[in-house]
């Protein structure tokens, strides 16, 4: 069976931090990893990572991918109280028939 | 930025009646999902569609849910008998391409569905 688990749960920080976001996943037939941020409603889109070792960047948000440990993180540094959201990671496995299979999220919370 | 569009917001039903779940999906995306949230839980994946066809679809999508693509704009999700632990949130989501190598899954804001 697929399995993603992502650490911490829950974290609180202040305006200002930098933190790191864990998921450490095993699915068969891997293709690729997305990381959304889930506020009141839909998840958004963040990042997609199909290969280790790279990091991909926007803004203050940047993540990486280990596909040998099975592993990526999500940082987020000088952080905002807009960034207080559930995080999403994601793996996606399958060919045609792809699909995500969610982890439970990482609640972020950051206080002014 | 184009996005997916789900309506209604919030549907109530009562237990035993149909429902209709409505999508509609970015317009040059040719791959379609249907994912639910039970209030406090993952995120589940229901169905893919692609082509007219159903891709996959989980455990959870058993006889009593139907996905249609009824023109070129909208994907349906139908439940035809609900039951009270399907109240959740339903969020359809697309993707321009199936594979998973480069083209992300985008999510509407979702239905949140409650079954009295």
């Amino acid at each position: 069976e697929d399995k993603v688990v992502q650490s911490p749960l829950s974290l609180v920080v202040h305006e200002g931090d930098t933190v790191t976001l864990n998921c450490s996943y095993e699915v068969t037939n891997f293709r690729s990893l997305l990381w959304y941020k889930q506020e009141k409603k839909a998840p958004t889109f963040l990042f997609m990572l199909t290969s280790s070792g790279i990091e991909k960047k926007s803004g203050r948000l940047s993540s990486i991918l280990d596909k040998k440990e099975l592993f990526s993180i999500l940082n987020i540094t000088a952080t905002q109280t807009g960034d207080s959201a559930v995080y999403l990671c994601a793996p996606g496995s399958g060919g045609s028939n792809y699909k995500l299979t969610f982890g439970k999220g990482t609640l972020l919370t950051v206080n002014p | 930025e184009p996005e997916v569009t789900q309506t209604p917001s919030h549907q109530v039903t009562q237990m035993g009646q149909e429902v209709i779940l409505r999508c509609v999906p970015i317009s040059n995306h040719l791959y379609f999902y249907w994912y639910r949230q039970i209030l406090g839980q993952k995120v589940e994946f229901l169905v893919s569609f692609y082509n007219n066809e159903i891709s996959e679809k989980s455990e959870i999508f058993d006889d009593q849910f139907s996905v249609e693509r009824p023109d070129g704009s909208n994907f349906t999700l139908k439940i035809r008998s609900t039951k009270l632990e399907d109240s959740a949130m339903y969020f359809c989501a697309s993707s321009e391409v199936g594979r998973g190598d480069n083209s992300p899954l985008h999510f509407g804001n979702g239905t949140r569905l409650t079954v009295t």
